[in-house]
């Protein structure tokens, strides 16, 4: 039983170019998380997605950001234009439902801005 | 707005030790839960413990448990034998119940380090 799948593991980028990093959830599982984590910090919650629907993206900066969970496929977070401060470490998290079972985290993508 | 605290930076044991790491919550929810997870070199996110707050019993797991105090908003975690593989940071989170949203709270972290 597969776990959270992220891709790339690592993506490097020059500045100005766009970011796609790939989350395909846990089987059976129809929730997705997005956290970015920024050296030295915790996880910060970025996008809370169902399939098809953006149910909270209140973590989002508000511009160049984009996430979508499609009805068939994996769920994408979309950096248009990145700068250096988008360098971070990009976690995805997949849940059955909501509230009471734990999320569970892919190995996240390491996106570094030349 | 949920805050998770955790004011020590890093931490140090000797192997087969227990240590305590700390990590404090602010919240206005009564029913809600907490976990720990770890985050070894790899970098990878691994649930060690989750605490239902409506549960008075503190959760155990192994060489792992959590001292709950649910009036004082504290949510200990407490390795005991420590190992080396323990060596890792540490994430205290927190997590609403009910709802639509489940996304989770974090704290900054620990480092712990496991001499051998």
């Amino acid at each position: 039983n597969a776990g959270v799948m992220q891709n790339p593991r690592h993506l490097v980028r020059r500045r100005g170019q766009e970011a796609r990093l790939r989350c395909s959830p846990m089987k059976g599982h129809s929730h997705v998380y997005w956290y970015r984590q920024l050296p030295e910090e915790g996880l910060k919650f970025m996008v809370y997605l169902q399939k098809e629907n953006i149910i909270d993206e209140s973590g989002m900066p508000k511009e160049r950001f984009s996430a979508e969970f499609p009805k068939e496929g994996p769920s994408i977070l979309r950096i248009q234009q990145v700068v250096r401060g988008d360098s971070a470490a990009y976690f995805c998290a997949s849940s059955p439902q909501t509230s009471n079972q734990p999320q569970h985290f892919g190995d996240g993508t390491r996106l570094s801005i030349l | 707005a949920q805050t998770v605290t955790q004011s020590q930076p890093e931490m140090s044991v000797q192997e087969a030790e227990t240590v305590t790491l700390s990590c404090t919550y602010d919240t206005s929810e009564n029913n809600y839960y907490l976990f720990w997870y770890k985050q070894p070199p790899s970098r990878q996110m691994i649930l060690v413990i989750r605490q239902e707050a409506y549960k008075q019993q503190n959760a155990t797991e192994n060489r792992f448990s959590v001292n709950f105090q649910k009036a004082a908003k504290s949510f200990s975690l407490k390795i005991s034998d420590s190992q080396l593989g323990d060596t890792a940071m540490y994430f205290c989170a927190f997590m609403k119940q009910a709802g639509a949203n489940s996304k989770l709270t974090f704290g900054k972290g620990i480092t712990l380090s496991v001499r051998p």
